[in-house]
């Protein structure tokens, strides 16, 4: 099936420091990614929807100066968490829209962001 | 506002028991409704799916779940559970105002050897 890369898995950083988690579509197109925040024993949350050469549409509540998301390429989107805090520490998962196909969902393994 | 409800938090089940795990949603046009599995330490992966037709969808790994319109609802089965089921369920939907997954909170499967 298709594949999609989440890169760090892990990532520990100092409070004030920002840091970038890219998903990859591995071996298909996706013009709409999607990133989650998953707050443990909890669903997975919405937090913005990026579209390839386009401004990403962000859920309510979530700040898009913080969460910067960029969507360059058809198998590429990064989300950068700038001046992360404590409080930004959750897991994050991207999943990748089949562009050419049925339109299914595949889901990255997921970044658990930790900030100190 | 859609939503996803999960019933059961934590179910603990012996292997060779019936698996049942509850799901409903709250959207009363067409949906595409989900069963997502995710293993200690991995990602989230596709068990079944139902777009339309056959309202029983049978996944894989002998895991089936059945649409019941009339009660909201898209609960998961497998007859008899290994110890290899062991993780975490989530029920979604697609019905975000951007075409991606609704999911629920989720339900821990542990089963017992």
């Amino acid at each position: 099936g298709a594949v999609v890369s989440q890169h760090p898995s892990r990532v520990i950083c100092k409070s004030g420091t920002s840091v970038k988690i890219e998903c990859r579509s591995l071996d298909f197109q996706a013009t709409t990614m999607f990133w989650y925040r998953q707050f443990p024993k909890q669903s997975l949350m919405l937090m913005a929807t990026s579209n390839e050469g386009s401004k990403a549409t962000y859920e309510q509540g979530v700040e898009k100066d913080k969460f910067l998301i960029n969507h360059a390429s058809l198998t590429l989107s990064t989300l950068t968490v700038t001046s992360a805090h404590p409080e930004d520490s959750s897991f994050y998962i991207c999943s990748a829209r089949d562009s050419s196909n049925t339109g299914e969902l595949f889901f990255g393994e997921g970044s658990r962001l930790t900030v100190l | 506002a859609q939503s996803v409800s999960q019933h059961n938090h934590h179910v603990i089940l012996s292997e060779a028991a019936s698996l049942e795990l509850g799901c409903n949603y709250s959207y009363g046009g067409t949906v595409n409704l989900f069963w997502y599995v995710q293993y200690p330490g991995q990602h989230l992966q596709l068990l079944l799916k139902y777009f339309s037709g056959d309202p029983l969808v049978k996944g894989i790994k002998g895991f089936e779940a059945e649409f019941i319109k009339s009660k909201f609802s898209f609960n998961l089965r497998k007859p008899s559970v290994q110890w290899s089921d062991t993780a975490e369920y989530f029920c979604a939907v697609n019905g975000g105002s951007q075409g991606n997954l609704i999911f629920g909170k989720g339900t821990k499967l542990s089963v017992k050897p």
